[in-house]
């Protein structure tokens, strides 16, 4: 088992509606959860970072993380094509290491 | 305020030699990560340095190593290459090791191509 997944993907959605992406993780000891979006050829770029259970929100975007289910998602409200991207998620232990998961490859169809 | 700064961006290399990478991280930022991303494998943990001592070190070969200098920039050094090692070497800094401030910001990479 991975210590982080995601689904592969490809996941598509029409412009404006909702993209949810889902990550699971096995370690509990995992504090620090991160949602990274990298477009073909450049770096991840940081797009929210979540600590608490419950959801956090910023722009159209919102993270939701359960502990006790060792869950986080990501939520992209109205999806504009310029959001197709792949999304890694990200998991940080207390231990200092960070485990990426293999990503969603995600495609916002005009 | 400067991002991430990896030097150099592409790197063409013949099987056998060395090389080494370089990483300039955020200043004010004390933690430097290293991964290896490959289209088949994704983006790999190779080590992470915080105050020049490596904190962690991921599933990579003794080739692979690395060290941190007192101005918090890094190098990574890869020994007797293989065509395996072509991979975009990605590097990261961020402010903490836990807790807040664990939010890395990444570095434009370096492309690697063993020939």
């Amino acid at each position: 088992q991975k210590e982080v997944e995601q689904n592969s993907g490809p996941l598509s959605v029409p412009e404006g509606a909702i993209a949810s992406l889902n990550c699971t993780y096995s370690d509990r000891g995992s504090q620090s959860f991160f949602w990274y979006r990298q477009y073909s050829g450049k770096s991840p770029e940081l797009i929210m970072f979540i600590y608490s259970n419950g959801d956090k929100e910023d722009g159209r975007f919102t993270a939701q993380l359960n502990k006790a289910s060792q869950y986080v998602s990501l939520l992209i409200r109205d999806s504009q094509p310029s959001d197709s991207a792949t999304y890694l998620c990200a998991v940080h232990t207390n231990a200092g290491k960070s485990t990426f998961g293999d990503g969603t490859t995600l495609t916002v169809k005009p | 305020k400067a991002g991430v700064t990896q030097t150099p961006r592409y790197l063409i290399k013949t099987r056998g030699q060395q090389v080494t990478l370089s990483c300039s991280p955020i200043s004010g930022h004390r933690s430097v990560s290293w991964y290896q991303q490959t289209p088949g494998q994704g983006l790999q943990f190779l080590f992470e340095y915080f105050s020049e001592t490596q904190r962690n070190k991921g599933n990579f070969p003794g080739r692979f190593s690395g060290r941190q200098f007192s101005n918090s920039r890094s190098e990574m050094n890869v020994s007797t290459l293989e065509l395996g090692d072509s991979a975009l070497y990605l590097c990261a800094s961020s402010l903490a090791v836990g807790g807040d401030g664990t939010e890395a910001f990444f570095g434009q990479g370096t492309r690697l191509t063993v020939v």
